[in-house]
């Protein structure tokens, strides 16, 4: 069964600090996505990563795949108190037949000035 | 413009009854998905569809039902025999097959009355 784990779940980081949400998967998939999700709000797509050593970059988002350590990052930089938000990383499961998507558990990152 | 419409935002649900969840998309997507998201938790499957008229159970489809008699509608029935059912529930679609990420609707949020 596939498991996807985010991690740190929650994160609480002063403005214009760095930091990284890890999300490590258990089993082979080449195809991993990025969502934000504000408060009762619906999902957002933020990064596509299709192959081994991508990275994506979104103004203070930037989002790499390790598909060999089944470990893909989303690096915060500078953060602001507008990606105050809740980050999900989520994998395909059915591997490059589209399909079923297993969620992480979410990282609520708080910015505070 | 296009996109998904769910409906309606807020459902309450009263012991011992059926209640059906409206998703609509106009973006000609293939495939259709319906999620529940507990708080503090994760996106998790209920049931999936990548073309009219036949549907997969996701992980968590116990308790639910769905239909899927055209490409542009999918709606859930919570029925009676889901004993937790309070949660906020989304819908997405996507293009069957490629690699670009599910685009969702704003959710309903289900109560028990």
């Amino acid at each position: 069964e596939l498991k996807v784990e985010q991690n740190p779940l929650f994160l609480s980081m002063q403005e214009g600090k760095n930091y990284t949400i890890y999300c490590n998967y258990s089993t082979t998939s080449d195809r991993l996505y990025w969502y934000r999700q504000d408060p009762g709000k619906s999902l957002e797509s933020l990064f596509v990563l299709l192959s081994n050593g991508a990275v994506k970059q979104e103004g203070r988002l930037m989002a790499s795949l390790d598909t060999k350590a089944r470990l893909s990052t989303l690096h915060i930089t500078a953060a602001v108190h507008d990606l105050s938000a809740t980050y999900f990383c989520a994998v395909d499961m059915n591997n490059n037949q589209g399909g079923k998507l297993i969620f992480g558990q979410g990282t609520e990152l708080s910015v505070k000035p | 413009d296009g996109g998904i419409t769910q409906s309606p935002k807020y459902l309450f649900r009263k012991e011992g009854q059926n209640v059906t969840l409206s998703c609509e998309q106009n973006l000609n997507h293939d495939a259709m998905y319906w999620y529940r998201q507990d708080p503090g938790q994760g996106l998790r499957l209920i049931y999936y569809s990548q073309i009219v008229n036949d549907f997969q159970k996701g992980d968590i489809a116990e308790g639910y039902s769905v239909s899927r008699e055209k490409k542009e509608s999918f709606p859930l029935t919570v029925t009676s025999a889901q004993k937790n059912p309070t949660a906020f529930y989304l819908c997405a679609s996507s293009i069957s097959g490629a690699i670009q990420p599910q685009h969702f609707g704003d959710g309903t949020r289900l109560s028990i009355l």
